[in-house]
């Protein structure tokens, strides 16, 4: 069984402070790595695929960065906004079908 | 266009009863996943399957659940004389080709499953 590791389990910040999380996995076979972001009573939504070491991917405000050779994945939020409370996971993939799911970070931006 | 559709949002079955979860993946995705998420823990792969195949489902625990995607219709998640174990968020996940490595899952809404 792979584990895969987000920090942390979850976070509170002011609207407008801007924030990151940690997802760390098994660096050696690499494949792929996802992050999704997961609003209550909603289905998971794919933010970001990243496969290539040095990766930097951005939508907006949340731009996400990627480590193999350490074997993590960084998030970023700039100047959060009520809207971006949610669980945001990431997943990896070593080859094969399955992605491995972390337990997620989830965010609360207070107003 | 409508996501992936997966019914119903929520189910509850008696000790022994059988469960039958659905999934209509994305108009245009041919690949079907499926995933569940016991509480506390993450999403947990159980099996992949595209029409009429089953590709991979080392994920699958080996009595009582199968798996199928037929030619016509939605994919079915079955779940023979449910324990309260069983009880859990299951998710369908589909996308357009093989492994979603470029394009990222679309998810359903999940069925929670409720065994009283």
């Amino acid at each position: 069984i792979l584990n895969v590791e987000q920090s942390p389990q979850s976070l509170h910040v002011q609207e407008g402070d801007s924030t990151n999380f940690t997802c760390s996995f098994p660096s050696s076979n690499f494949y792929a790595l996802h992050w999704y972001r997961w609003e209550t009573a909603k289905s998971p939504e794919a933010l970001f695929v990243m496969t290539l070491n040095g990766d930097e991917k951005k939508k907006g405000r949340i731009s996400a960065t990627l480590n193999t050779k350490e074997g993590y994945s960084y998030l970023y939020i700039k100047g959060s906004q009520p809207e971006d409370s949610a669980t945001y996971l990431c997943a990896f993939r070593i080859g094969g079908n399955q992605f491995y799911f972390g337990t997620g970070t989830s965010l609360t931006v207070i107003p | 266009n409508a996501g992936v559709m997966q019914n119903p949002r929520h189910l509850v079955r008696r000790r022994g009863q059988e469960a039958r979860l659905r999934c209509s993946p994305m108009k245009g995705h041919s690949h079907v996943y499926w995933y569940r998420q016991l509480p506390e823990e993450g999403l947990k792969f159980m099996v992949y399957l595209q029409k009429e195949n089953i590709i991979d489902e080392s994920g699958m625990p080996k009595e009582r659940f199968s798996a199928e995607f037929p030619k016509e219709g939605p994919s079915i998640l079955r779940i023979q004389q449910v324990v309260r174990g069983d009880s859990a968020a299951y998710f369908c996940a589909s996308s357009p080709g093989r492994g979603p490595v470029n394009y990222g899952y679309t998810f359903g809404s999940g069925t929670r499953l409720t065994v009283v």
